[in-house]
C-alpha cells in the first residue's frame, strides 16, 4: 500500500515563496507527481518526478528524494490565482497512482 | 478543456439507488482511472482500466464496478447507494499508462444521495 503525507494548509504573501513537502512511504515506487486543484474544478498536471534531483518548470519546481521517500512543490513569486489545493500523487509499480490528502495554499495580498 | 467528458454533471437520488456514470477519455488515450473525492478526503483512487482490461483496483466497494468498452469509454456503475457515497467522482485519462504522468481530469459527476 501507499501512505503519503502532507501539511493541510499553508498561507503565504503574494510574491514570496512556498515549500510544500510530501512524504511517501509505498511497496513500490514509479514516480511522483504533483497537481493543482482549484475548488470546485478539477485537478490539472503540474510536475512529475521519477529520479532524484530538481525539476523546473516556470514559476514551479519539484524536487524528489527516493532514498528519503521525499519530494516537494516549489512556489516562487507566488500570485493570487495560485490560492488551491496541491495534490502530492505516488504511482506504484502497477500504475496505480494513489493521491494525497492535499495542501490547501492561500495567498494573502 | 480536458479533453475528458462526464456524464451526467450533478445527479440526485435515493438510498438503496443504482446510478451509471459514464466517461469518454481524450481521443486516443488508452486508460481511463476512476476516483472518488469525498469533502473530508483526497482523492481516493477507485480503478484503472487499459484499452478495455482492468489494470489495477483500489479501494473499490464491492457494490462499485466499472467497465471499458471497445470505443474506450468508460461507466463506473454505483448499486445500493448509501449517504456516505455522495461525492464528487472524477474520471481521468492518459494515452498510455501515463510513462510521463499526466492525467486529464474530467469535470466530474457531483453523486448526492438524500
Amino acid at each position: 500500500g501507499q501512505n503519503i503525507d502532507q501539511p493541510t494548509e499553508m498561507t503565504a504573501t503574494e510574491g514570496a515563496i512556498v515549500q510544500i513537502n510530501c512524504t511517501y512511504q509505498t511497496s513500490g515506487f514509479n514516480g511522483l507527481f504533483w497537481y493543482q486543484q482549484h475548488a470546485g474544478e478539477a485537478p490539472t498536471f503540474l510536475s512529475y518526478n521519477v529520479l532524484d534531483g530538481l525539476e523546473e518548470k516556470g514559476r514551479f519546481s519539484s524536487f524528489l528524494s527516493r532514498s528519503k521517500g521525499y519530494s516537494y512543490l516549489l512556489l516562487k513569486e507566488l500570485q493570487m490565482k495560485d490560492s488551491a489545493s496541491y495534490l502530492c500523487a505516488v504511482r506504484d509499480n502497477d500504475y496505480k497512482l494513489s493521491f494525497g490528502a492535499g495542501t490547501t495554499v492561500t495567498v494573502r495580498a | 478543456d480536458s479533453g475528458v467528458t462526464q456524464t451526467p454533471k450533478h445527479l440526485i437520488t435515493a438510498t438503496g439507488q443504482r446510478v451509471t456514470l459514464r466517461c469518454s477519455p481524450r481521443s486516443g488515450d488508452l486508460s481511463v482511472y476512476w476516483y472518488q473525492q469525498s469533502l473530508d478526503q483526497g482523492l481516493q483512487f477507485l480503478i484503472h482500466y487499459y484499452n478495455g482490461e482492468e489494470r489495477a483496483k483500489g479501494n473499490i466497494l464491492e457494490r462499485f464496478s466499472a467497465q471499458q468498452f471497445p470505443d474506450l469509454h468508460s461507466e463506473l456503475n454505483l448499486s445500493s447507494l448509501e449517504l456516505g457515497d455522495s461525492a464528487l467522482y472524477f474520471c481521468a485519462s492518459s494515452a498510455g499508462l501515463a510513462e510521463t504522468g499526466e492525467l486529464f481530469f474530467g469535470e466530474g459527476s457531483r453523486l448526492t444521495v438524500l
